[in-house]
């Protein structure tokens, strides 16, 4: 029984194009939200975050969005560069250590 | 700060054999995480540490895993006897609170033949 769930295990995007990364949560109690860039050989890394009380929250090309009564949060690139070519993964608190998802791999095509 | 330090960077060991994993946090972190990562099952929480004390260990899988933390930097994860489905990517982390951003360190690739 996942909480938190990312359902595409892959995704490509052309440069220059739009990314966005999807993950849905089952605990009504998460009220703090993350995601992490993850290239191989290296461990994640912190990308942004969203608490509970927000809706979006921005940090240059990233952008995170939250739907609380969906259960669903996103992350948006934009936009899209190779660099940006890693597993990303989300991750959910409530208070309590993070709970990950099992990771998205994102393949940006030049 | 050098970030969260973990060694060796990759383990081969055969069957059976003791295995110790090492872990440097981040200093002024409370709060210290390993994970083992497999395809199936993706980042699994097996322990966490505040000030040096666990705090939640039901994510060991079996007896034959344990972790230690002596002081605020330094953590092992050792696993005896080792068996091949040990074999997976073992990451630390630390963190300044429990339900806060960690910092993972580049991880421990084990594999047990």
């Amino acid at each position: 029984d996942q909480q938190v769930k990312q359902n595409s295990p892959s995704l490509s995007v052309q440069e220059g194009r739009i990314s966005i990364l999807n993950c849905d949560y089952t605990n009504s109690m998460f009220d703090y939200f993350l995601w992490y860039k993850k290239y191989p050989a290296e461990g994640p890394t912190f990308l942004i975050s969203i608490s509970s009380i927000k809706d979006k929250n921005e940090d240059g090309r990233f952008t995170v969005f939250l739907n609380k009564s969906a259960k669903h949060l996103s992350l948006h690139i934009v936009p899209s560069q190779p660099g940006d070519s890693a597993v990303y993964f989300c991750a959910a608190s409530a208070h309590t250590p993070l709970v990950f998802g099992k990771g998205t791999r994102l393949s940006v095509i030049a | 700060d050098a970030g969260v330090i973990q060694s060796p960077r990759h383990e081969v060991t055969e069957m059976g054999q003791e295995v110790t994993l090492r872990c440097k946090p981040i200093s002024g972190h409370d709060y210290l995480f390993w994970y083992r990562q497999t395809m199936m099952r993706g980042l699994e929480l097996l322990i966490y540490f505040n000030n040096n004390v666990p705090i939640d260990d039901s994510g060991m899988p079996e007896d034959r895993f344990s972790a230690k933390m002596p002081n605020a930097s330094f953590s092992t994860l050792k696993i005896q006897p080792s068996e091949p489905r040990d074999s997976a990517v073992y990451f630390c982390a630390s963190s300044k609170r429990e339900a806060y951003e960690q910092y993972f360190g580049p991880g421990t690739r084990l594999t047990v033949t």
